[in-house]
């Protein structure tokens, strides 16, 4: 079965700690993103990439790190200088050509620091 | 103003009535325009996208976009209480980097029997 997952689906970490989220995708997509989402809000865009071994920053970057050295994967690492790390993380990936470009989105992973 | 507002909610339809969500966008150049619906602690599952001006149709839901007024919409036929959730409209603008989505706030559906 072709698409997107993420570990784990629970995360509980102590403040101070690094964590890393783990996203992996079989749908041959080019471009990965991972939006973050607060209760009763929007998604959105922490980095994003959209070829291996290149990515950008998207709106919230600051606290967060990424990796992208292989198509499949795209880690996220939250570190100890992302002041509210609390919250539900989401990976998704898309095509870059052919004029189609829509996201589709992993499970998510909910993380909860104390 | 936002870049892309949607009403809140939440929008209470009786069973079988037709759902109508609204989302408003800032610029101008959009090109893509997309619904997700989310169900309460899952995540966003793409139920509609709509490149073109018009009426774009897919079973119960129907996606109209018009680009002049700057608003897309979401229509659900004959509406089911596992339609419950909240609607993210997305858009990607035209100077949108990496084809980013921005997403609005959600329009929460409460379909009731």
């Amino acid at each position: 079965d072709g698409g997107i997952t993420q570990s784990p689906k629970y995360l509980f970490r102590k403040e101070g700690q690094n964590v890393t989220l783990s996203c992996e995708q079989n749908l041959n997509h080019d471009a990965m993103y991972w939006y973050r989402q607060d209760p009763g809000q929007g998604l959105r865009l922490i980095y994003y990439s959209q070829i291996v071994n290149d990515f950008q920053k998207g709106d919230i970057a600051e606290g967060y790190s990424v990796s992208r050295e292989k198509k499949e994967s795209f880690p996220l690492t939250v570190t100890s200088a992302q002041k509210n790390p609390t919250a539900f993380y989401l990976c998704a990936s898309s095509q870059t050509s052919g004029g189609f470009y829509e996201q589709y989105f992993g499970p998510g992973t909910r993380l909860t620091v104390t | 103003q936002k870049e892309v507002e949607q009403n809140s909610g939440p929008l209470s339809v009786p069973e079988g009535a037709i759902a109508s969500l609204n989302c408003t966008y800032s610029d101008r150049g959009s090109q893509s325009f997309f619904w997700y619906r989310q169900y309460s602690g899952k995540s966003p599952e793409l139920i509609m996208f709509i490149y073109s001006n018009g009426d774009k149709e897919d079973g119960r839901f129907t996606a109209q976009l018009n680009k002049a007024s700057q608003y897309v919409s979401l229509l659900i036929r004959d509406s089911q209480p596992s339609d419950s959730a909240t609607y993210l409209c997305a858009v990607i603008g035209i100077k949108a980097a990496g084809n980013k989505l921005t997403f609005g706030g959600g329009t929460r559906v409460l379909v009731k029997p």
